[in-house]
């Protein structure tokens, strides 16, 4: 139980265009998903938080324009990233909380992550 | 504040011996703590917890770790390295009264010699 998908595994843009990341919960109701962000050889760092029905709120130094995190269903966050620039590139990883899980309450299911390149 | 230091960016070890990967954490409430590991291109597998409960936590494939609030450390032990182990482990803090936030440690990535 417990299973985050993403979609798509891997996108390849251009300069400028729009690129939009799926994260499904496929076996729970996640109230609350996260969106992390990976450069190469180095740790995650926590871009937003996404709350289902509400305004995501964004970690200091992260552009909301830039990053858009719609959460308008217990099982589907998206985050659009708009005018992509090559140093938008990145392994993009989504995570959720499954509130029915009361023993691991604080726990998070991660995605298999979204490789973004722009060309 | 909450923040997790992992002492080593990188571990080698061989195939059939121990494998430890140090973590110290610094909180002034009672964390829970996780360890995660991430091979190549894939997302994040959850190797072990510590929620309050028992300050030795088994987990996945042979992994366990060890709670010791004195020493604020949560190091991951393996008594016997496997190939497939090598991988990228991260070190993870959270505290109930900052929301449950994920804070990372930088990541160890672990070498398994053949």
């Amino acid at each position: 139980g417990a299973v985050v998908s993403q979609h798509p595994s891997w996108v390849i843009c251009k300069s400028g265009t729009s690129v939009k990341i799926e994260c499904r919960s496929l076996d729970f109701q996640a109230t609350t998903m996260f969106w992390y962000r990976q450069f190469p050889k180095q740790s995650l760092m926590l871009m937003a938080t996404s709350n289902e029905g509400s305004k995501a709120t964004y970690e200091q130094g992260v552009e909301k324009d830039k990053f858009l995190i719609n959460h308008a269903s217990l099982t589907l966050s998206t985050l659009t990233v708009t005018s992509a620039h090559p140093e938008d590139s990145s392994f993009y990883i989504c995570s959720a909380r499954d509130p029915g899980r009361s023993l691991s309450y604080n726990e998070q299911f991660f995605g298999p992550g979204t490789r973004l390149t722009v060309l | 504040a909450q923040s997790v230091t992992q002492l080593d960016s990188h571990v080698s070890v061989s195939e059939g011996t121990p494998v430890l990967l140090r973590c110290n954490y610094s909180s002034s409430y009672s964390p829970s703590l996780f360890w995660y590991v991430q091979h190549p291109n894939k997302g994040l597998q959850l190797l072990l917890k510590y929620t309050s409960a028992a300050t030795l936590v088994k987990g996945i494939n042979g992994f366990e770790a060890e709670f010791k609030k004195s020493e604020t450390s949560f190091h991951l032990t393996k008594p016997s390295a496997h190939m497939s182990d090598a991988a990228e482990y991260f070190c993870v803090v959270t505290l109930a009264s900052t929301g449950n936030q994920f804070y990372f440690g930088t990541g160890t990535s672990l070498t398994v010699i053949p």
